[in-house]
């Protein structure tokens, strides 16, 4: 089994939709993350989180918002999606380990969504 | 604000051939961390290598090797004797701490190899 999972792994809906990706990891880190890809822009970062109570934004944070529900979950929500959200999602884990930074983000397979 | 620069948008080379893949980055950290992740055909992004800033050694893993010199604030991949397993894209990433005292890790756009047999 991957040790981050993300569900669905594609995803093709209308605009103005509610949409939820989900994420699951079975490594125990305490930091997850949420990015997009979009051609030629490498990937961006949406929300973060160092633990359970710890939440951040990222730099492209607007028309998003997240929830962490416990350490091993973090879910990413588009409330009302609009069409250049369409783009392919990660989700990512890290541990804290000594310091900041130092640790290698561990990815999911991804999630293609595409909204029309 | 940290900034990772890959200025190669696709590069081409023929199998055996040596490759190499240039990132500048940007920080005004004095530590930080830099990364190289490949994302292959399939789409995952596999972490490669990680490299902190007091640490210039150049290391080398099979085919791979890093050169990563703080004086032109350069992390290159080279890949030796390409294989047509090499073709991916390989992202270069940057993390240090943001102004809030966080981890932030900035990636750059990217460089999609392709190898030919």
């Amino acid at each position: 089994d991957a040790d981050v999972t993300q569900t669905p792994r594609n995803r093709i809906t209308k605009t103005g939709k509610r949409i939820m990706l989900e994420c699951s990891q079975t490594k125990g880190h305490d930091r997850m993350y949420w990015y997009r890809q979009d051609p030629g822009l490498g990937l961006r970062l949406i929300y973060y989180s160092f633990d359970v109570k710890d939440i951040n934004k990222g730099e492209i944070s607007d028309g998003y918002s997240v929830s962490r529900q416990a350490q091993a979950k973090f879910s990413l929500s588009l409330e009302s999606a609009i069409p250049n959200q369409t783009a392919l999602y990660f989700c990512a884990t890290s541990d804290s380990g000594q310091g900041l930074g130092n640790q290698p983000q561990h990815f999911g397979d991804g999630t293609r969504l595409s909204i029309l | 604000a940290q900034k990772v620069t890959q200025a190669q948008t696709e590069i081409s080379v023929v199998e055996k051939e040596d490759v190499t893949l240039d990132c500048v980055y940007e920080t005004r950290d004095t530590t930080y961390y830099l990364f190289w992740y490949k994302q292959p055909p399939s789409g995952e992004l596999v972490f490669l290598i990680r490299r902190n800033s007091f640490d210039e050694q150049n290391e080398i893993s099979g085919r791979y090797s890093w050169n990563f010199q703080k004086s032109t604030s350069s992390f290159n991949f080279t890949i030796t004797a390409s294989q047509v397993v090499d073709s991916a894209v390989y992202f270069c990433a940057l993390s240090g701490l943001d102004s809030g005292g966080y981890q932030k890790v900035t990636f750059g756009t990217g460089t999609k190899l392709q190898v030919i047999p």
